[in-house]
């Protein structure tokens, strides 16, 4: 069964500053793994895609990683800011269709 | 519209009551899925639609719980005599062709509160 981790569960970091969250997955085998970022009271909005041929996606200040032999993504976020506040789901595509999330990473950018 | 829309956004409700979320997704998508979320966990998968077939509801908790969808249009997702563990924000999504390289696109959920 597949089970995915984040770590950490929560990060306070001051503004300005770059950070990394990481997601972890049991089963390599995955067609794609999504980044979603969830406000209190909204829906999930999708930040980025990485199917799994690829290795990394780009989108502003956010950049995506995957290794999937090592069952492994990471998402790095440059120049935070306090709009950047929100929690951060992983999750991993199979050919289930449905997808498999993290418990996510909230994530607090004090001004 | 626009977005996957959801109703009611919140719900309350007693103990052994039944209650109907509805979901509408994009226009045009095939695939629409349920997922909860308890607090401060990650979302659970429920069921996924292709069309109004349903091949997956493997994410049901029991046997309390239904959903249906009409054509490739809005879905209902009914949970009979509610218990308290019933507690969490329903979440629908819907995507173009439900293929596995697809994109889901989130509504903004349907927070369920069970006294």
């Amino acid at each position: 069964k597949q089970e995915v981790t984040q770590i950490p569960a929560a990060l306070s970091v001051p503004e300005g500053e770059n950070l990394v969250l990481n997601c972890s997955f049991t089963d390599s085998a995955i067609y794609n793994l999504q980044w979603f970022r969830q406000d209190p009271g909204k829906g999930l909005t999708s930040l980025l895609l990485i199917q799994s041929s690829q290795r990394e996606q780009t989108s502003g200040r956010l950049n995506a990683s995957l290794d999937k032999s090592s069952g492994r993504s990471t998402l790095y976020i440059a120049a935070s800011q306090p709009g950047d506040s929100a929690t951060y789901l992983c999750a991993v595509g199979t050919g289930r269709r449905a997808l498999t999330f993290g418990s996510g990473t909230r994530l607090q950018v004090q001004p | 519209g626009a977005g996957v829309s959801q109703s009611p956004s919140n719900k309350v409700t007693e103990k052994g009551k039944d209650v109907e979320l509805r979901c509408d997704p994009i226009s045009g998508h095939t695939a629409l899925y349920w997922y909860r979320q308890r607090l401060g966990q990650g979302l659970e998968f429920l069921i996924y639609f292709q069309g109004n077939s349903a091949p997956d509801k493997s994410g049901l908790p029991s046997d309390r719980f239904s959903a249906e969808r009409t054509g490739e249009s809005v879905s209902t997702l009914t949970i009979q005599r509610t218990q308290q563990e019933d507690s969490a924000v329903y979440l629908c999504a819907s995507s173009n062709s439900g293929g596995v390289f697809d994109t889901q696109y989130f509504g903004p959920g349907t927070r369920l509160t069970v006294l």
